[in-house]
Protein backbone atom coordinates (compact mmCIF):
# COMPACT_ATOMS: atom_id res chain seq x y z
CA UNK A 1 0.00 0.00 0.00
CA UNK A 2 1.40 3.24 -0.86
CA UNK A 3 1.38 6.07 1.72
CA UNK A 4 2.85 9.72 1.70
CA UNK A 5 2.89 10.98 4.85
CA UNK A 6 3.52 14.41 4.57
CA UNK A 7 5.04 16.76 7.66
CA UNK A 8 2.84 19.01 9.90
CA UNK A 9 1.15 22.56 9.45
CA UNK A 10 3.86 25.53 8.81
CA UNK A 11 3.21 29.30 10.16
CA UNK A 12 5.83 31.55 8.82
CA UNK A 13 6.39 35.38 8.42
CA UNK A 14 7.31 36.79 4.87
CA UNK A 15 10.69 36.77 3.40
CA UNK A 16 11.38 33.73 6.06
CA UNK A 17 12.46 30.44 4.54
CA UNK A 18 10.85 26.95 4.49
CA UNK A 19 10.94 23.24 3.46
CA UNK A 20 8.29 21.11 3.61
CA UNK A 21 8.54 17.55 3.41
CA UNK A 22 6.75 14.18 2.38
CA UNK A 23 7.80 10.60 3.61
CA UNK A 24 6.84 8.09 0.79
CA UNK A 25 6.72 4.39 1.36
CA UNK A 26 4.91 0.96 -0.31
CA UNK A 27 6.27 1.26 -3.71
CA UNK A 28 9.58 2.09 -4.98
CA UNK A 29 10.44 5.57 -4.31
CA UNK A 30 13.64 5.52 -7.14
CA UNK A 31 11.87 4.20 -9.88
CA UNK A 32 8.23 6.69 -9.69
CA UNK A 33 7.56 10.62 -9.96
CA UNK A 34 6.70 12.50 -7.04
CA UNK A 35 5.07 16.12 -7.04
CA UNK A 36 3.45 18.33 -5.25
CA UNK A 37 -0.40 20.04 -6.01
CA UNK A 38 -0.90 24.02 -4.22
CA UNK A 39 -4.86 24.39 -2.92
CA UNK A 40 -5.39 27.93 -1.81
CA UNK A 41 -7.89 28.26 0.50
CA UNK A 42 -11.57 27.14 -0.86
CA UNK A 43 -10.03 27.17 -4.54
CA UNK A 44 -8.68 24.30 -6.55
CA UNK A 45 -5.62 22.46 -7.61
CA UNK A 46 -2.78 23.24 -9.00
CA UNK A 47 0.64 21.58 -10.04
CA UNK A 48 3.42 22.89 -8.73
CA UNK A 49 6.32 20.64 -9.45
CA UNK A 50 7.40 17.11 -10.22
CA UNK A 51 10.98 14.97 -9.28
CA UNK A 52 12.03 11.75 -10.20
CA UNK A 53 14.37 10.43 -7.49
CA UNK A 54 16.34 8.09 -9.19
CA UNK A 55 18.21 10.75 -11.09
CA UNK A 56 16.47 14.05 -9.48
CA UNK A 57 15.28 15.16 -12.85
CA UNK A 58 12.48 17.74 -11.96
CA UNK A 59 9.79 19.45 -14.03
CA UNK A 60 8.21 22.84 -12.60
CA UNK A 61 4.68 24.07 -13.53
CA UNK A 62 5.27 27.44 -15.52
CA UNK A 63 3.50 29.17 -12.85
CA UNK A 64 5.45 28.02 -10.16
CA UNK A 65 9.45 27.97 -11.92
CA UNK A 66 11.65 29.90 -9.92
CA UNK A 67 9.16 30.51 -6.86
CA UNK A 68 9.80 26.85 -5.25
CA UNK A 69 12.54 24.05 -5.44
CA UNK A 70 11.47 20.31 -5.31
CA UNK A 71 13.75 17.76 -4.43
CA UNK A 72 14.02 13.89 -3.54
CA UNK A 73 16.36 11.94 -0.47
CA UNK A 74 16.58 8.36 -1.86
CA UNK A 75 18.32 7.14 1.53
CA UNK A 76 14.81 8.16 3.18
CA UNK A 77 12.39 8.37 0.88
CA UNK A 78 11.12 11.73 1.33
CA UNK A 79 10.52 14.64 -1.12
CA UNK A 80 10.60 17.98 -0.15
CA UNK A 81 9.38 21.35 -0.97
CA UNK A 82 11.17 24.86 0.08
CA UNK A 83 10.76 28.52 -0.16
CA UNK A 84 13.63 30.76 0.06
CA UNK A 85 11.38 33.97 0.35
CA UNK A 86 7.77 33.24 1.79
CA UNK A 87 4.63 35.69 0.63
CA UNK A 88 1.47 35.68 2.11
CA UNK A 89 0.14 34.36 -1.27
CA UNK A 90 2.06 31.20 -0.37
CA UNK A 91 -0.29 30.15 2.29
CA UNK A 92 -2.06 27.45 0.93
CA UNK A 93 -2.93 23.58 1.74
CA UNK A 94 0.16 21.88 0.40
CA UNK A 95 0.00 18.25 -0.91
CA UNK A 96 2.26 15.71 -2.34
CA UNK A 97 1.45 13.18 -4.51
CA UNK A 98 2.68 10.70 -7.09
CA UNK A 99 2.65 11.19 -10.57
CA UNK A 100 2.21 9.67 -13.93
CA UNK A 101 4.22 11.51 -16.77
CA UNK A 102 3.87 12.52 -20.24
CA UNK A 103 7.12 13.70 -21.73
CA UNK A 104 6.47 16.93 -24.27
CA UNK A 105 8.64 20.01 -25.16
CA UNK A 106 11.73 18.26 -23.51
CA UNK A 107 10.41 17.83 -20.20
CA UNK A 108 7.92 15.67 -18.48
CA UNK A 109 4.36 16.79 -17.33
CA UNK A 110 1.99 15.20 -14.88
CA UNK A 111 -0.99 13.70 -16.58
CA UNK A 112 -2.56 12.04 -12.85
CA UNK A 113 -1.43 11.99 -9.50
CA UNK A 114 -2.49 8.98 -8.21
CA UNK A 115 -1.91 9.05 -4.75
CA UNK A 116 -1.57 11.68 -2.50
CA UNK A 117 -0.57 12.62 1.00
CA UNK A 118 -2.86 14.13 3.71
CA UNK A 119 -1.61 17.86 2.66
CA UNK A 120 0.49 20.42 4.54
CA UNK A 121 -1.28 23.70 6.19
CA UNK A 122 1.64 26.62 4.90
CA UNK A 123 0.45 30.04 6.85
CA UNK A 124 2.43 33.18 6.19
CA UNK A 125 1.37 36.26 7.56
CA UNK A 126 3.28 39.31 9.44
CA UNK B 1 -10.68 31.59 -14.38
CA UNK B 2 -9.27 28.05 -14.56
CA UNK B 3 -8.55 27.01 -18.35
CA UNK B 4 -11.00 24.00 -18.12
CA UNK B 5 -14.85 24.82 -17.57
CA UNK B 6 -16.61 22.65 -15.09
CA UNK B 7 -20.57 23.75 -13.56
CA UNK B 8 -20.04 25.00 -10.43
CA UNK B 9 -22.62 22.61 -8.96
CA UNK B 10 -25.05 19.55 -10.07
CA UNK B 11 -26.86 17.17 -7.47
CA UNK B 12 -29.18 13.60 -7.58
CA UNK B 13 -31.13 11.92 -5.03
CA UNK B 14 -29.61 8.14 -3.82
CA UNK B 15 -29.96 5.70 -6.81
CA UNK B 16 -30.00 8.00 -9.31
CA UNK B 17 -27.01 9.27 -12.00
CA UNK B 18 -25.41 12.37 -12.60
CA UNK B 19 -22.89 13.87 -15.07
CA UNK B 20 -19.88 16.20 -14.58
CA UNK B 21 -18.57 18.06 -17.52
CA UNK B 22 -15.08 19.78 -18.45
CA UNK B 23 -14.92 21.74 -21.00
CA UNK B 24 -11.34 22.71 -22.75
CA UNK B 25 -10.40 23.35 -26.03
CA UNK B 26 -8.12 21.46 -29.16
CA UNK B 27 -5.07 22.23 -27.25
CA UNK B 28 -6.23 19.98 -24.36
CA UNK B 29 -9.09 17.71 -24.16
CA UNK B 30 -10.35 17.48 -27.78
CA UNK B 31 -7.01 16.30 -29.03
CA UNK B 32 -5.52 14.04 -25.96
CA UNK B 33 -6.87 11.50 -23.90
CA UNK B 34 -5.19 12.65 -20.83
CA UNK B 35 -7.94 13.99 -18.70
CA UNK B 36 -8.45 12.89 -15.01
CA UNK B 37 -11.00 13.02 -12.47
CA UNK B 38 -10.45 13.91 -8.73
CA UNK B 39 -13.00 13.29 -5.99
CA UNK B 40 -12.20 15.80 -2.47
CA UNK B 41 -14.58 15.46 0.27
CA UNK B 42 -14.06 18.59 2.83
CA UNK B 43 -11.13 18.46 4.38
CA UNK B 44 -9.41 15.59 2.83
CA UNK B 45 -6.78 15.42 0.55
CA UNK B 46 -8.23 14.58 -3.21
CA UNK B 47 -8.47 11.20 -4.69
CA UNK B 48 -7.70 10.01 -8.33
CA UNK B 49 -10.86 8.76 -9.67
CA UNK B 50 -10.25 8.38 -13.46
CA UNK B 51 -7.40 8.90 -15.44
CA UNK B 52 -6.80 8.58 -19.49
CA UNK B 53 -10.60 9.87 -19.86
CA UNK B 54 -12.19 6.75 -18.81
CA UNK B 55 -9.67 4.66 -16.59
CA UNK B 56 -10.59 3.45 -13.14
CA UNK B 57 -7.56 3.04 -10.84
CA UNK B 58 -7.95 -0.03 -8.59
CA UNK B 59 -10.02 -0.03 -5.63
CA UNK B 60 -12.19 2.51 -7.32
CA UNK B 61 -16.11 1.71 -7.86
CA UNK B 62 -17.33 1.02 -11.17
CA UNK B 63 -19.94 3.30 -10.76
CA UNK B 64 -17.79 5.93 -11.92
CA UNK B 65 -17.12 6.51 -15.67
CA UNK B 66 -15.38 8.39 -17.94
CA UNK B 67 -16.02 9.48 -21.87
CA UNK B 68 -14.63 12.53 -24.12
CA UNK B 69 -16.33 13.94 -27.06
CA UNK B 70 -14.86 16.75 -28.80
CA UNK B 71 -13.50 19.47 -26.48
CA UNK B 72 -15.75 18.14 -23.53
CA UNK B 73 -14.63 15.16 -20.93
CA UNK B 74 -17.39 13.91 -18.72
CA UNK B 75 -17.32 12.09 -15.55
CA UNK B 76 -20.71 9.49 -14.63
CA UNK B 77 -21.49 8.79 -11.25
CA UNK B 78 -24.85 6.17 -11.82
CA UNK B 79 -26.45 4.57 -8.08
CA UNK B 80 -25.86 7.64 -6.25
CA UNK B 81 -24.75 7.62 -3.08
CA UNK B 82 -24.42 9.69 0.34
CA UNK B 83 -20.34 9.57 0.05
CA UNK B 84 -20.46 10.84 -3.48
CA UNK B 85 -21.25 13.44 -2.13
CA UNK B 86 -17.89 16.00 -2.71
CA UNK B 87 -15.61 18.39 -4.97
CA UNK B 88 -14.50 17.16 -8.36
CA UNK B 89 -11.50 18.48 -10.36
CA UNK B 90 -10.91 17.34 -13.88
CA UNK B 91 -7.31 18.18 -15.48
CA UNK B 92 -5.87 17.53 -18.67
CA UNK B 93 -3.05 17.67 -20.38
CA UNK B 94 -2.70 20.88 -22.66
CA UNK B 95 -0.14 22.21 -25.01
CA UNK B 96 -1.75 25.98 -24.86
CA UNK B 97 1.07 28.55 -24.31
CA UNK B 98 3.50 25.43 -23.56
CA UNK B 99 2.92 22.06 -22.41
CA UNK B 100 1.41 21.68 -19.16
CA UNK B 101 -1.47 20.31 -17.20
CA UNK B 102 -4.40 22.65 -16.24
CA UNK B 103 -7.52 21.63 -13.92
CA UNK B 104 -10.81 22.88 -13.73
CA UNK B 105 -12.80 25.08 -11.50
CA UNK B 106 -14.51 21.87 -9.42
CA UNK B 107 -17.99 20.97 -9.08
CA UNK B 108 -19.51 20.78 -6.31
CA UNK B 109 -22.10 17.31 -6.33
CA UNK B 110 -24.54 17.38 -3.93
CA UNK B 111 -26.49 14.26 -2.45
CA UNK B 112 -30.28 15.17 -1.74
Amino acid sequence: EVQLVQSGAEVKKPGESLKISCKASGYSFTNSWIGWVRQMPGKGLEWVAIVYPGDSDTSYSPSFQGQVTISADTSISTAYLQWSSLKASDSAMYYCATARTHYAGGRYIPISFDDWGQGTLVTVSS
Amino acid sequence: QSALTQPASVSGSPGQSVTISCTGTSSDVGDYNLVSWYQQHPGKAPKLMIYDVSKRPSGVSNRFSGSKSGNTASLSISGLQPEDEAEYYCSSYTTSNTFHVVFGGGTKLTVL
